[in-house]
């Protein structure tokens, strides 16, 4: 089982600067990862899959990168919707697919 | 436009057995490629992927409670069924269930998930 983790478990952001979410692969999983965006209540939402590329819908300010082990998920200039928890997810070795514990990214 | 729901019993007993049905539209789980996953998250923590339907009918359970876990689809009503043996309070947790399509296995769909809490 691939073990995913992510770092920090909390970010501190004021609204319009950037913050950056890293995840590291217990191995190597190519690019097949994915960034979800969960708000309190809410069912997690895609941002980022084969760890660059943006889902439908999602703003330009998300963007992600990586490969191999080491992934990350950048989100500039911070909006007030963008306050939430991300997780990271791989899908390059199942079952079972396996996320990362979250980060939360609050406001400063 | 795709769109799942999950329903069930939002308290169950310790040792009973937990029910839950995911209902969706927008898409057909015969098509190649579709799947439904069932995947839940404890109060305040992550999330954990439980067990995973496809078009061609394969299944796949976590292999921590692979033992515990039955999935079944009704194609005819756009239905996925998760069943859950022997519940304990720490699987009190939100359920959620979600597609995957494609090349991939991302869950680019969720329902709005549902609390079901594990109590006496």
């Amino acid at each position: 089982e691939i073990t995913m983790t992510q770092s920090p478990a909390t970010l501190s952001v004021s609204p319009g600067q950037s913050a950056t979410v890293s995840c590291r692969a217990s191995q190597s999983i190519g690019t097949n990862l994915a960034w979800y965006q969960q708000k309190p209540g809410q069912a997690p939402r895609v941002l980022i899959y084969g760890a660059s590329t943006r889902a439908t819908g999602v703003p330009v300010r998300f963007s992600g990168s990586g490969y191999g082990r080491d992934f990350s998920l950048t989100i500039s200039s911070l909006q007030s919707e963008d306050f939430a928890v991300y997780f990271c997810q791989q899908y390059n070795d199942w079952p079972p697919w396996t996320f990362g514990r979250g980060t939360k990214v609050e406001m400063k | 436009q795709v769109t799942l729901k999950e329903s069930g019993p939002a308290l169950v007993k310790p040792t009973q057995t937990l029910t839950l049905t995911c209902t969706f539209s927008g898409f057909s789980l015969s098509t190649y490629r579709m799947r439904v996953s069932w995947i839940r998250q404890p109060p305040n923590q992550t999330l954990e992927w439980l067990a995973r339907i496809d078009w061609d009918n394969d299944q796949f359970y976590s292999p921590s409670l692979r033992d515990r876990l039955t999935i079944s689809k009704d194609t005819s009503k756009n239905q996925v069924v998760l069943i859950m043996t022997n519940m304990d309070p720490e699987d009190t947790a939100t359920y959620f269930c979600a597609r995957s399509g494609g090349p991939w296995n991302y869950f680019d769909s969720w329902g709005p998930g549902m609390l079901v809490t594990v109590s006496s």
